[in-house]
């Protein structure tokens, strides 16, 4: 299986901050790689697919970049409706593997 | 608007089963891969295991830990996932998602509420 870590697990940051995640897979994905983010007691909801196109209706202060087996994930300017964990996930190959996530605190 | 319902979770003893539903709307659900992910109390998300789509025959994919335990199926005509889980572990308790995904390399679009399994003696 292809393993991906993620970095910080934990991260701490102001309102307007510019906040990045990054996320390294074991072996090459190409660009398949989703972002997701989730709120307390609530089901993930999808921000980013293909490594870097935003999803329909997410703010543009989420973008996404990398390729092969890094990638990061940016928030350019942090508001306090982003307190939520954020998992990257590799679409790949089977088994299809998740990121440990990233809390973001503010 | 596509909705994904979720129901048929609860507590069942080490051993035992328990068969979780999802029901789908809003959108061509044979045109679609269906996948399950679920989540233990405070932990991380890991995926369980996907239905493909009728192009490709329904075939079905598993994780490595649920692999002869779980079964997915799914029932067109009635737009419905399922998630058959037999020899119940403690450590299968968690938040069980459906989720609807386009296709091979996509992403999970579109996530259910979730439904609770405990496994518990």
């Amino acid at each position: 299986d292809i393993q991906m870590t993620q970095s910080p697990s934990t991260l701490s940051a102001s309102v307007g901050d510019r906040v990045t995640i990054t996320c390294r897979a074991s072996q090459s994905i190409s660009n398949n790689l989703a972002w997701y983010q989730q709120k307390p007691g609530i089901a993930p909801k999808l921000l980013i697919y293909k490594a870097s196109t935003l999803e329909s209706g997410v703010p543009s202060r989420f973008s996404g970049s990398g390729s092969g087996t890094q990638f990061t994930l940016t928030i350019s300017s942090l508001q306090p409706d982003d307190l939520a964990t954020y998992y990257c996930q590799q679409c790949h190959s089977y088994s299809l593997t998740f990121g440990g996530g990233t809390k973001v605190e503010i | 608007e596509v909705q994904l319902v979720q129901s048929g979770g609860g507590l069942v003893q080490p051993g035992g089963s328990l068969r979780l539903s999802c029901a789908v709307s809003g959108f061509t659900f044979s045109d679609h891969y269906m996948d399950w992910v679920r989540q233990a109390p405070g932990k991380g998300l890991e995926w369980v295991g996907r239905t493909k789509y009728k192009a490709e025959n329904y075939r079905t994919e598993y994780a490595a830990s649920v692999k002869d335990r779980f079964t997915i199926s799914r029932d067109d005509s009635k737009n419905s996932l399922y998630l058959q889980m037999n020899s119940l572990k403690t450590e299968d308790t968690a938040m069980y998602y459906c989720i609807k995904c386009s296709g091979p390399y996509s992403a999970f679009e579109i996530w259910g509420q979730g439904t609770m399994v405990t496994v518990s003696s």
